[in-house]
């Protein structure tokens, strides 16, 4: 059975930094692209990241890039997103997602909250 | 980015209901587009594939078309369970978009 817990989220100042982690089990984790999505209280999707089987490709949608990196250790089966210089407007509940073309498994979520 | 627009924003439909919703693409995206079902609290959930194809386990009530820049969601025979919010998405290209959700209701 495939499942996908995420962890790490918590509130934090406007300019902090928090990681978040996706614990993947059930699944060739190595062999899968991964994906971070996120949701704002009471907003739709948004696709923020991604990051190719090997880890040596990754993506960003332009909003994050410059603070968000995204990693993977394939011994561990974790995908990671760091997110630095965080603002107000990532407040948002962010779910890893297996996949990139399509997202067949996705984790519970975690809710990130950015407030003074 | 490519942009996503979904129609109607929201519906209210009766069981038994045929019910679709559209998908438009701001750039022809081929056949790269998915649809989910998100209920309120869930995570969402995969229903269609690359424009037509139903993941596993899916209901066949379910089912996807077009190609392009224009996309349809159907279900065919709506059911009490089928109420969340709908969202299209592109994988076209490399930053993945999603519209922005149709809310369907059960009367």
């Amino acid at each position: 059975e495939v499942q996908l817990l995420e962890s790490g989220g918590g509130l934090v100042q406007p300019g902090g930094s928090l990681r978040l982690s996706c614990a993947a089990s059930g699944f060739n984790f190595d062999t899968y692209a991964m994906s971070w999505v996120r949701q704002a209280p009471g907003k739709g999707l948004e696709w923020v990241s991604a990051i190719s089987g090997s880890g040596l490709n990754t993506y960003f949608v332009d909003s994050v890039k410059g603070r968000f990196t995204v990693s993977r250790d394939n011994s561990k089966n974790t995908l990671y997103l760091q997110m630095n210089s965080l603002r107000v407007e990532d407040t948002a509940v962010y779910y890893c997602a297996k996949g990139v073309i399509s997202h067949d498994f996705w984790g519970q979520g975690t809710l990130v909250t950015v407030s003074s | 980015d490519i942009q996503m627009t979904q129609s109607p924003s929201s519906l209210s439909a009766s069981v038994g209901d045929r019910v679709t919703i559209t998908c438009r693409a701001s750039l022809t995206i081929a056949h790269y587009l998915n649809w989910y079902q998100q209920k309120p609290g869930k995570a969402p959930k995969l229903l269609i594939y690359t424009a037509s194809t139903l993941q596993s386990g899916v209901p066949s009530r379910f089912s996807g078309s077009g190609s392009g820049t224009d996309f349809t969601l159907t279900i065919s025979s709506l059911q009490p369970e089928d109420f969340g919010t709908y969202y299209c998405q592109q994988s076209f290209t490399t930053v993945r978009t999603f519209g922005q959700g149709t809310k369907v209701e059960i009367k």
